[in-house]
């Protein structure tokens, strides 16, 4: 049972425009997020986060916002930038309950910005 | 500062061999995982551990086995490599930070990952 769902294998967006990624999750004690970045033949980098207590958080060109009641999340890049071609992850973690802080992590985008 | 660092980067195995995959920080972090990444999936978790002497179980640790004898260093075990164990694998790190209040709402710090084949 998936606990993390990005349902968009693939996006394909033109240089400038805005990158809108989405993922849901179905469990109820998720309260941290995050979205990472993977080149190819590279680890995973942390992009952006967002705590449960909050709808939106924002870094540069990077907008993480959360609809709690819906369990859905989504990044937006604005502009989008050839180099943010690569594979986005979203990730959540229930820092509660004896989770240990592990991440769950969706089967991850691909993002492709188009010159 | 190195980060994590895995080894060996590529590796290929046959059926029933053994090796250790290495992971060693220098964060000084407590927590520790890995995770394996097959084409097309997320990355799901086979062992984590939550500071030296302590390992549990994640969602796939079959055919696996890790230690934690130090704060640095989390290997990974494959004792009889089966074809079914190639993938890419990554470890992963995260901190306590250290203030009066801590959270571990904090990001995760990966390694560059280890690609095993199985033949």
């Amino acid at each position: 049972d998936q606990q993390v769902k990005q349902n968009s294998p693939s996006l394909s967006v033109q240089e400038g425009r805005i990158s809108i990624l989405n993922c849901d999750y179905t469990n109820s004690m998720f309260d941290y997020f995050l979205w990472y970045k993977k080149y190819p033949a590279e680890g995973p980098t942390f992009l952006i986060s967002i705590s449960s207590i909050k709808d939106k958080n924002e870094d540069g060109r990077f907008t993480v916002f959360l609809n709690k009641s819906a369990k859905h999340l989504s990044l937006h890049i604005v502009p989008s930038q050839p180099g943010d071609s690569a594979v986005y992850f979203c990730a959540a973690s229930a820092n509660s309950g004896g989770s240990n802080y592990k991440l769950t992590f969706g089967k991850g985008t691909l993002l492709t910005v188009n010159p | 500062n190195a980060g994590v660092t895995q080894t060996p980067k590529f590796r290929i195995l046959k059926i029933g061999q053994s090796m250790t995959l290495q992971c060693t920080q220098d964060m000084n972090h407590n927590y520790m995982y890995w995770y394996r990444q097959d084409p097309g999936m997320g990355l799901k978790l086979i062992y984590y551990s939550v500071g030296a002497g302590i390992t549990d179980k994640g969602e796939v640790p079959n055919g696996y086995n890790v230690s934690r004898s130090t704060t640095e260093d989390f290997p990974l075990r494959l004792e009889l490599a089966a074809p079914s164990q190639t993938s890419v694998y990554f470890c992963a790190t995260k901190g306590r930070p250290d203030r009066p209040t801590y959270s571990m709402n904090t990001e995760a710090f990966f390694g560059q990952g280890t690609r095993l084949t199985v033949v």
